[in-house]
């Protein structure tokens, strides 16, 4: 069965400093990946997804991610964060019956 | 940008009664799907809906859940008999295409339904 994994509950970090948020995944089945954001109070909006093709993902916002096969990774990164990016971030993987499997979410704070 | 909207946003009610969430997805979207996220902890999908039939649903959607597209615009989630731990944020979503071809979905901002 399909999993995913964000180790990180929490990841505080500086404003305008560089941030990775971890992710990793089991599948036994074509690999689809996606990282949603959700604001407070609000829905989850995609960030990026990767389907086939290039390992670097680029997203809005000024996220990116890279698939890495041999670790089973999908990291997301921003060179620069920004305090408006304070949310909550979910990494999933879409299964067999193409639904999605998220993982528990990393809270990014972003502090001034 | 056209949205997925959902009504109400907050849902008190009483354990054992009866409760549906309301949804309308994108209007040229086909694929439906209810997700849920109890406080503090991950999404979790419920079911999804496609050709006015469940195409997939999880173990936790059993026979107290039911979905419903009764016009060409609402999609809607029924509890019946809700118990506490039904309390959770109850997310729609919809999408043009199944997950595996280039179509996201896209999310509502959810209902967070409390039972007491």
């Amino acid at each position: 069965a399909q999993s995913v994994t964000q180790l990180d509950s929490q990841v505080p970090v500086f404003e305008e400093a560089p941030v990775e948020l971890r992710c990793n995944y089991s599948s036994s089945v074509s690999v689809y990946l996606f990282w949603y954001v959700q604001y407070p109070n609000q829905g989850l909006q995609l960030l990026l997804k990767y389907l086939s093709g290039s390992t670097l993902v680029k997203g809005i916002n000024g996220f990116e991610a890279e698939f890495n096969k041999s670790q089973t990774s999908f990291h997301l990164r921003k060179p620069s964060v920004h305090i408006s990016d304070t949310a909550e971030y979910f990494c999933a993987v879409m299964d067999s019956s193409y639904k999605l499997i998220f993982g528990s979410g990393t809270r990014l704070l972003v502090r001034p | 940008e056209p949205e997925v909207t959902q009504t109400p946003s907050h849902q008190v009610t009483q354990m054992g009664q009866e409760v549906i969430l309301r949804c309308v997805p994108i209007s040229n979207h086909l694929y439906f799907y209810w997700y849920r996220q109890i406080l503090g902890q991950k999404v979790e999908f419920l079911v999804s809906f496609y050709n006015n039939e469940i195409s997939e649903k999880s173990e936790i959607f059993d026979d107290q859940f039911s979905v419903e597209r009764p016009d060409g615009s609402n999609f809607t989630l029924k509890i019946r008999s809700t118990k506490l731990e039904d309390s959770a944020m109850y997310f729609c979503a919809s999408s043009q295409g199944p997950l595996y071809s280039n179509q996201p979905q896209h999310f509502g901002d959810g209902t967070r339904l409390s039972i007491l």
